[in-house]
């Protein structure tokens, strides 16, 4: 079975301009959420979907939304990108969310920011 | 949130175990105690949990306290593939808004010597 897909693995954006990330969950997993890590940190979170409803947001600015799809798969979208967006992005998906379920973890978007 | 306290970092020889504590003395009741590890340029990858019980698997063992303001994970006979950074991470089972999310910390790197 494939694992947590997303897509581009490297992304180099300049400041001001929109980025999207996307993400495909294992087989049967219901639950998306997205984290991002800057270098030398532990990952942090971003939202969390299940069944396709946003089911919790981090502290990050509204120039971050995201999505999820009918099939599961879902979307990050950054808007008027600063130099501080610079990170690695990483999706996990779940079966639920929350009962002792552990996450399985993409490799992540690798996004520079100039 | 509970917070988790680790040591920054650990050496170990290969093929001996390993040992790696964790402190979180503010755990409640319903939160399970989950152990990821992430190897070098990899996303987060999950290694083990637990509620009250003692927990094996293949890859490693974890052990916690009686009053559950501890636990430590083993790895019985460390490799140098098992060198990466070890979260040590509370999650409320409860599940509703954001509880179903990961908050990491810094984490503890694991170097392994041959």
């Amino acid at each position: 079975d494939a694992g947590v897909t997303q897509s581009p693995t490297h992304l180099i954006k300049t400041r001001g301009q929109h980025v999207t990330l996307r993400c495909s969950p294992i087989s049967g997993h219901k639950s998306v959420s997205w984290y991002q890590q800057v270098l030398g940190q532990g990952p942090q979170f971003i939202f969390q979907y299940y069944e396709k409803e946003e089911r919790g947001r981090g502290n990050f600015p509204d120039r971050f939304s995201a999505r999820q799809f009918p099939n599961y798969s879902s979307e990050l979208n950054v808007n008027a990108l600063l130099l501080g967006d610079s990170a690695l992005y990483l999706c996990a998906s779940s079966h639920i969310p929350g009962q002792g379920y552990g996450y399985t973890f993409g490799s992540g978007t690798r996004l520079t920011v100039v | 949130d509970a917070k988790t306290t680790q040591p920054n970092s650990m050496e170990s020889n290969e093929e001996e175990p390993v040992h790696l504590p964790c402190n979180h003395s503010t755990i409640s009741g319903t939160d399970y105690i989950h152990w990821y590890r992430q190897l070098p340029s990899q996303g987060p990858e999950y290694v083990i949990h637990g509620l009250t019980s003692n927990v094996n698997n293949r890859m490693a063992s974890l052990a916690i306290a009686e009053d559950r303001k501890s636990s430590t994970l083993i790895l019985h006979r460390a490799t140098l593939r098992d060198a990466a950074v070890y979260y040590c991470i509370l999650r409320d089972a409860n599940y509703g808004g954001s509880q179903g999310n990961l908050i990491f910390g810094k984490g503890t790197k694991l170097s392994v010597k041959p």
